[in-house]
C-alpha cells in the first residue's frame, strides 16, 4: 500500500524556516517524482515544487523562488522542503504528491495528509 | 504560466443528478489535464488523468472530456459521497496550475 507520511509543519514567525519531511513507502521511491502542493485553510491548491527521480531536476512556483528548497533521499525513501524567510501567505496544509507519469502526461495518483505551517507573529 | 478556471464555483445538486463542470485552460494544454475530488479534512484524490481517462478505483459515473483549452467533468448520477469539491489541474508546463475548485452541495 502506498503511503507518504508528511511531518515538521509548526508555528514560525515571519521570516523564520522550517523544514517538512515526507517517508515515503510501499513502492519504489526512485520510480518517481515528487511535488509538494499547499492549501491556505479554506482555500484552493497551489502548486509549490517539483523534483525527478534523481533529484537532479527541481521547479518552484514564482512566489517560493530563492527562498524553498526541494530535496530528496531515495536512500531513506524521503521528500524534504526547506523553507526559508517565511511569509504570512506561506501558511497553509502542505501535502507531498507523487508525481504518476501516464504516457507522458503527469498526475498526482497519491498524497500525504497533509502538514500545517503556520506563520505569525 | 497557464491560468485554469472553473464553473461554476459552486453547484447545488440532488442525489441522482447528472452534473457538469468546466475547465478552461488560458492556452492549450492538449490532453494534460486532470481532475481530483477533495472531501473537507481529506487530501485530494485523482478521478481523472489525461482529459478522460479514469484512474482505477473510481466509478465509472465520473467522466472526462476535452483537449487543448476547454475541458469536462461530468457526474453522471450523483450519489451521496461526491457531494465535495473538485478541482482541475494543468501538468503541460512544469509550473503545474490547479483551477480554483468547484465545491458541489446537497440541494
Amino acid at each position: 500500500e502506498v503511503q507518504l507520511v508528511e511531518s515538521g509543519g509548526d508555528v514560525v514567525r515571519p521570516g523564520g524556516s522550517l523544514r517538512l519531511s515526507c517517508a515515503a513507502s510501499g513502492f519504489t521511491f526512485d520510480d518517481y517524482g515528487m511535488s509538494w502542493v499547499r492549501q491556505a485553510p479554506g482555500k484552493g491548491l497551489e502548486w509549490v515544487s517539483d523534483i525527478n527521480w534523481n533529484g537532479g531536476r527541481t521547479n518552484y512556483e514564482d512566489s517560493v523562488k530563492g527562498r524553498f528548497t526541494i530535496s530528496r533521499d531515495n536512500a531513506w525513501n524521503s521528500l524534504y522542503l526547506q523553507m526559508n524567510g517565511l511569509r504570512a501567505e506561506d501558511t497553509a496544509f502542505y501535502y507531498c504528491a507523487r508525481r504518476a507519469d501516464f504516457g507522458g502526461v503527469y498526475s498526482f495518483d497519491y498524497w500525504g495528509q497533509g502538514t500545517l505551517v503556520t506563520v505569525s507573529s | 504560466d497557464i491560468q485554469m478556471t472553473q464553473s461554476p464555483s459552486s453547484l447545488s445538486a440532488s442525489v441522482g443528478d447528472r452534473v457538469t463542470i468546466t475547465c478552461r485552460a488560458s492556452q492549450s494544454i492538449r490532453n494534460h489535464l486532470n481532475w481530483y475530488q477533495q472531501k473537507p479534512g481529506k487530501a485530494p484524490n485523482l478521478l481523472i488523468y489525461a482529459a478522460s481517462s479514469l484512474q482505477s478505483g473510481v466509478p465509472s459515473r465520473f467522466n472526462g472530456n476535452g483537449s487543448g483549452t476547454d475541458f469536462t467533468l461530468t457526474i453522471s448520477s450523483l450519489q451521496p459521497e461526491d457531494f465535495a469539491t473538485y478541482y482541475c489541474h494543468q501538468s503541460y508546463l512544469t509550473q503545474y496550475t490547479f483551477g480554483q475548485g468547484t465545491k458541489l452541495e446537497i440541494k
